[in-house]
């Protein structure tokens, strides 16, 4: 089983600040998702990477495979990025197997 | 854009009946999920299909759940003899290959009275 630890639980900012969510795993992955789960309850893809670094639009999301790492940045926030982000990691055949494990999200609240 | 859509959008029953929670994945996905998150908890994994089989299931699929794709778009979660634990949010997933990534329905809010 993989422990999906996610900082910080709960995150104000104002609009039009930098934000950095953080993921950490305790076993090597094949691939990490991101998600964004509004408030109604829909959950929506953002990324998914294996390795390196991946932006859309002013969404970054980086993956350091060594250290079992990964951070979501939002540029620029916006009252409309409120929502709670969710970090979901998928192991290997035969190791965590074809499974997402979550974490318990961060939820994030934008001031105009 | 195409999507995974879940009917209904929002479920009651009464506890000891059976319910039937409706996934349409996208087309030319080949793996199918379903994921439960109880309110204020995290999002739990139950079970992954390929292949018309169940490819993993977690110790939370138990024999009072079971998973179909009963024609070529459909995707279904039975419920046998709810309890008021089920009450959850359930969620269908589908994704091209293992590796690509997943797209989510919008969820079935399931609520045990």
């Amino acid at each position: 089983k993989n422990e999906v630890e996610q900082s910080p639980q709960n995150l104000t900012a104002q609009e039009g600040e930098f934000i950095t969510i953080n993921c950490s795993y305790s076993v090597g992955i094949s691939a990490l998702h991101w998600l964004q789960q509004h408030p109604g309850g829909g959950i929506v893809s953002l990324f998914m990477l294996s390795s390196g670094k991946k932006k859309h639009g002013r969404l970054i999301a980086t993956i350091n495979i060594q250290e079992k790492h990964s951070s979501l940045h939002i540029t620029a926030s916006h009252p409309r990025d409120s929502a709670v982000y969710i970090c979901a990691v998928k192991g290997f055949p035969g190791n965590t197997g074809n499974q997402f494990y979550f974490g318990t999200g961060t939820s994030l609240t934008v001031i105009p | 854009e195409p999507e995974v859509t879940q009917t209904p959008s929002h479920q009651v029953t009464q506890m000891g009946q059976e319910v039937i929670l409706r996934c349409v994945p996208i087309s030319n996905h080949l793996y199918f999920y379903w994921y439960r998150q109880i309110l204020g908890q995290k999002v739990e994994f139950l079970v992954s299909f390929y292949n018309n089989e169940i490819s993993e299931k977690s110790e939370i699929f138990d024999d009072q759940f079971s998973v179909e794709r009963p024609d070529g778009s459909n995707f279904t979660l039975k419920i046998r003899s709810t309890k008021l634990e089920d009450s959850a949010m359930y969620f269908c997933a589908s994704s091209e290959s293992r590796v690509t990534e997943a797209f989510f329905g919008q969820g079935t809010r399931l609520t045990v009275v």
